[in-house]
């Protein structure tokens, strides 16, 4: 049983570069989500997906956008990556309407802008 | 606006001792949704519970226990007899919004 699976694990990317961060899950889950986590801050939402074909904004979408063409995938894009945009990413899952049901993540991408 | 706060950034406790973390809550929602996750060293994000403001029960699950209190929006987590596995960083967190609180990273020595 896969769950979610992001790629890359680990990305080192020059800023100004554009970069997307991959997320799958296998479960069928309607709600997805991107979050950051960064030292002393916890996770913070970037960007969710309540159901195929809707996005929405969370705390801290700027630089970053979302697709949710089916309901399996859910990339994360930087159009044009920035230090301050190091951080690890989680994907995550929920089977129910968002803040209802706990979140499945996946294991994290680690991404370095320099 | 929501949010949390888990004012404890770092807790340090021997093996065995008994330990509680907290998390203060802000919401103008009268319905609700409360979770916690553990985040052990390896750096998965692992669900623990969720709890349902309608209900202010306390939850015990083996060495875990919570006492959610509506009154104090509080939801705090109690670690019975603690132990080196339970060294993690561990997330409040408030539905609707699904914001998460800042963490609080346990450290149980033997």
């Amino acid at each position: 049983i896969a769950g979610i699976t992001q790629a890359p694990t680990s990305q080192i990317l020059a800023a100004g570069r554009r970069m997307t961060l991959r997320c799958t899950q296998d479960m069928r889950h309607n709600a997805m989500y991107w979050y950051r986590q960064d030292l002393g801050l916890g996770l913070r939402l970037i960007h969710y997906s309540n159901t195929a074909g809707t996005t929405g904004k969370g705390e801290v979408p700027d630089g970053y956008s979302v697709s949710r063409a089916n309901t399996d995938d859910f990339p994360l894009t930087l159009a044009s990556a920035v230090p301050s945009q190091t951080s690890v990413y989680f994907c995550a899952s929920s089977d129910r309407h968002m803040g209802t049901g706990e979140l499945f993540f996946g294991e994290g991408s680690r991404l370095t802008v320099l | 606006a929501q949010k949390v706060t888990q004012a404890q950034t770092e807790i340090s406790v021997v093996e065995k001792e008994d330990v509680t973390l907290d998390c203060v809550y802000e919401t103008r929602d009268t319905t609700y949704y409360l979770f916690w996750y553990k985040q052990p060293p390896s750096g998965e994000l692992v669900f623990l519970i969720r709890r349902n403001s309608f209900d202010e029960q306390n939850e015990i699950s083996g060495r875990y226990s919570w006492n959610f209190q509506k009154s104090t929006s509080s939801f705090n987590f109690t670690i019975t007899a603690s132990q080196v596995v339970d060294s993690a960083v561990y997330f409040c967190a408030l539905g609707y919004g699904m914001r998460f609180g800042a963490g609080t990273r346990l450290t149980v020595k033997p």
